[in-house]
């Protein structure tokens, strides 16, 4: 079993929906929480940053973190076809970020 | 604009070759990372550097090793290429404790044939 679930869509979204994407985890050292979105033929880019639990929220963008269930969301709203790449989660166990855990990430699709 | 740069874009290489696949960051950044991207499978980590001359294993280093004699430079170096090692692979560049502070490279391609 990997350490880190992510389903890999594709999600498929008409322009203005709200997307849900969610990832859960094995390993209750993880205590930093990471959204990436990736662009195709580009490299992963930060997108949403948080540690422990919690939510986050930046713009259209809503990172929550439930460690209890371990289990991880990212809420994209008012979505905009520009939104469409893969996104991925990421986590790490201590600060030095050393060792980044991730899941398969996945590929979203928001339609005008 | 800072980034991390890698030297190739595409790469089509026969088995059993040696494989020299190069990244350079501007950011004056400690830490640089090799990761391999495959489908479903997400990113996972093959070497990482947090200093010149220095390295870890991450977790798939077999097939790998790497070489960062300047602090800008990390090479990812495949010592005989095989067909399982056809990826994408991806160059990060980070500093020392910010575990949220990762800049990618856009990726190199490999294809083993």
């Amino acid at each position: 079993q990997k350490e880190v679930e992510q389903d890999p869509g594709p999600l498929s979204v008409p322009e203005g929906a709200i997307v849900s994407l969610n990832c859960t985890y094995s390993n209750s050292a993880f205590q930093y929480f990471m959204w990436y979105r990736q662009y195709s033929r580009k490299g992963p880019e930060l997108l949403m940053y948080t540690y422990s639990s919690g939510n986050k929220e930046d713009g259209r963008f809503t990172a929550q973190v439930d460690k209890s269930s371990k289990y991880i969301s990212l809420f994209i709203r008012d979505s905009q076809p520009s939104d469409s790449a893969t996104y991925l989660c990421a986590m790490s166990a201590d600060a030095a970020g050393n060792k980044l855990t991730f899941g398969g990430g996945t590929r979203v699709l928001v339609k005008p | 604009d800072v980034k991390v740069t890698q030297s190739s874009r595409y790469l089509v290489k026969r088995t059993g070759e040696k494989v020299f696949l190069e990244c350079v960051q501007d950011m004056d950044h400690e830490n640089m990372f090799w990761y391999r991207q495959d489908p479903g499978l997400g990113l996972r980590l093959i070497y990482f550097s947090y200093d010149v001359k220095m390295k870890e294993k991450g977790d798939i280093p077999e097939g790998y090793s790497v070489s960062r004699e300047k602090k800008e430079r990390f090479s990812l170096i495949l010592e005989s290429a095989s067909t399982n090692q056809t990826s994408m692979y991806l160059c990060a560049s980070s500093l020392q404790d910010r575990v949220a502070g990762y800049t990618f490279g856009s990726g190199t391609r490999l294809t083993v044939v």
